[in-house]
């Protein structure tokens, strides 16, 4: 069965840093763009950022940029997403998601979910 | 870059059709053919319902169509189902290399 599950989530303060993972079952991540959409709290997602599969070319939204990094690590079937100069609007759900084809598009395939709450 | 412009909410009777609109720019619906619609129960992640404008994934029922014109796609949904009852999403692939959503739209099934 094919399964993202996510982890890394939690309560920061404004200005910290955190670190999301998301790991991979049933399917090889590395044949795969890879995405991280986030959803505020009574909002809809947000796209945040995307890994392309051959190249890892890596494209940002703007409100992310700089300041969040998205990253895989194929031999562990793993997407991460490092997050410095967190600030209170970046509090939401972290989603990872699987385009089945394609860049950007198409996400076939979701985790569950991470909280992360940026609050002092 | 703001958001799709998708209406609030729609509601049907079951068994009734209802469509869902999503209207953007010639910058990105008017100007590829990469529109999805995803559906979403409350606390679960979002699942894809149509991907490139029309095509159903594996699993999806075919109560579910998906259309483009111009600027603005639309989500069908035939036969409506007490399941049916969600927010749905429309997203759009940008000429900026960006993706955008919409604001959502909670259908109701009266």
């Amino acid at each position: 069965e094919v399964q993202l599950l996510e982890s890394g989530g939690g309560l920061v303060q404004p200005g910290g840093s955190l670190r999301l993972s998301c790991a991979a079952s049933g399917f090889t991540l590395s044949t795969h763009a890879m995405t991280w959409v986030r959803q505020a709290p009574g909002k809809g997602p947000e796209w945040v950022a995307t890994i392309t599969s051959s190249d890892e070319r890596t494209y940002y939204g703007d409100s992310v940029k700089g300041r969040l990094t998205i990253s895989r690590d194929n031999s562990k079937d793993t997407l991460h997403l490092q997050m410095n100069s967190l600030r209170v609007e970046d509090t939401a759900v972290y989603y990872c998601a699987r385009s089945f084809r394609g860049v950007l598009i198409n996400f076939d395939c979701w985790g569950q979910g991470t909280l992360v709450t940026v609050s002092s | 870059q703001s958001a799709l412009t998708q209406p609030a909410s729609v509601s049907g009777s079951p068994g009734q059709s209802i469509t869902i609109s999503c209207t953007g720019t010639s910058s990105d619906i008017g100007g590829y053919d990469y529109v999805s619609w995803y559906q979403q129960h409350p606390g679960k992640a979002p699942k894809l319902m149509i991907s490139n404008v029309s095509d159903r994934p594996s699993g999806i029922s075919n109560r579910f169509s998906g259309s483009k014109s111009g600027n603005t796609a639309s989500l069908s949904i035939s036969g409506l189902q007490a399941e049916d009852e969600a927010d749905y999403y429309c997203s759009s692939y940008t000429s900026r290399t960006t993706l955008i959503f919409g604001g959502g739209t909670k259908v109701t099934v009266l």
